[in-house]
């Protein structure tokens, strides 16, 4: 049972767009939200998280939106750039234990 | 700062060999997990400890097998390998069972 899903396999953008990666889940218990980065040969790295109580959380240059109401998050990278091209995964879960991962967006950032 | 580390990196066995697969923090996580990530499919829990001498089953436990003697190692074993466990197997600690988890770069196994 995929619980979180990420529809788009890929994604492609030009440098200094904005690249905006889409997240699915079917959980309405989740309460925690994560974004993970992840390069070639190497494993996940935390980008961004969002708690339930919470619509929006920003860190820069990243940001990400909850609709709870529609089980969706976003990712939202301005503007973006050649080092942003990373699979992304979003996770969703109440704690690590019960943490489900989406399969992954991988973003293309043209110069 | 090591972080978190994963040894091998890269193994082939032949179906029904056993292996252990190494995972090793220096953060003093009490939390650790192993997950695999397979083709088209998000990370999925393997198994994973709250602290020394505790594990438990995640997602898809059939065929492996873990302990947790110290807090730093927690190696993931697997019993009798069949190809359906080709994949590329991720350890994670964090501080707590709500922390943030740190991730190793990987162990990619192929069994054939």
């Amino acid at each position: 049972d995929q619980q979180v899903k990420q529809n788009s396999p890929s994604l492609s953008v030009q440098e200094g767009r904005i690249s905006i990666l889409n997240c699915d889940y079917t959980n309405s218990m989740f309460d925690y939200f994560l974004w993970y980065k992840k390069y070639p040969a190497e494993g996940p790295t935390f980008l961004i998280s969002i708690s339930s109580i919470k619509d929006k959380n920003e860190d820069g240059r990243f940001t990400v939106f909850l609709n709870k109401s529609a089980k969706h998050l976003s990712l939202h990278i301005v503007p973006s750039q050649p080092g942003d091209s990373a699979v992304y995964f979003c996770a969703a879960g109440i704690s690590n234990n019960d943490m489900r991962f989406g399969a992954g967006t991988r973003l293309t950032v043209k110069p | 700062n090591a972080g978190v580390t994963q040894t091998p990196k890269f193994q082939v066995l032949k179906t029904g060999q056993s292996m252990t697969l190494q995972c090793a923090q220096d953060m003093n996580h009490e939390y650790m997990s192993w997950y695999r990530q397979d083709p088209g499919m998000g990370l999925r829990l393997i198994h994973y400890s709250v602290g020394a001498g505790i594990t438990d089953q995640g997602e898809v436990p059939n065929g492996y097998n873990v302990s947790r003697s110290t807090t730093e190692d927690f190696p993931l074993r697997l019993l009798s390998a069949a190809p359906s466990q080709t994949s590329v197997y991720f350890c994670a600690s964090s501080y707590k069972t709500h922390g943030l988890q740190h991730f190793g770069d990987g162990t990619r196994l192929s069994i054939l």
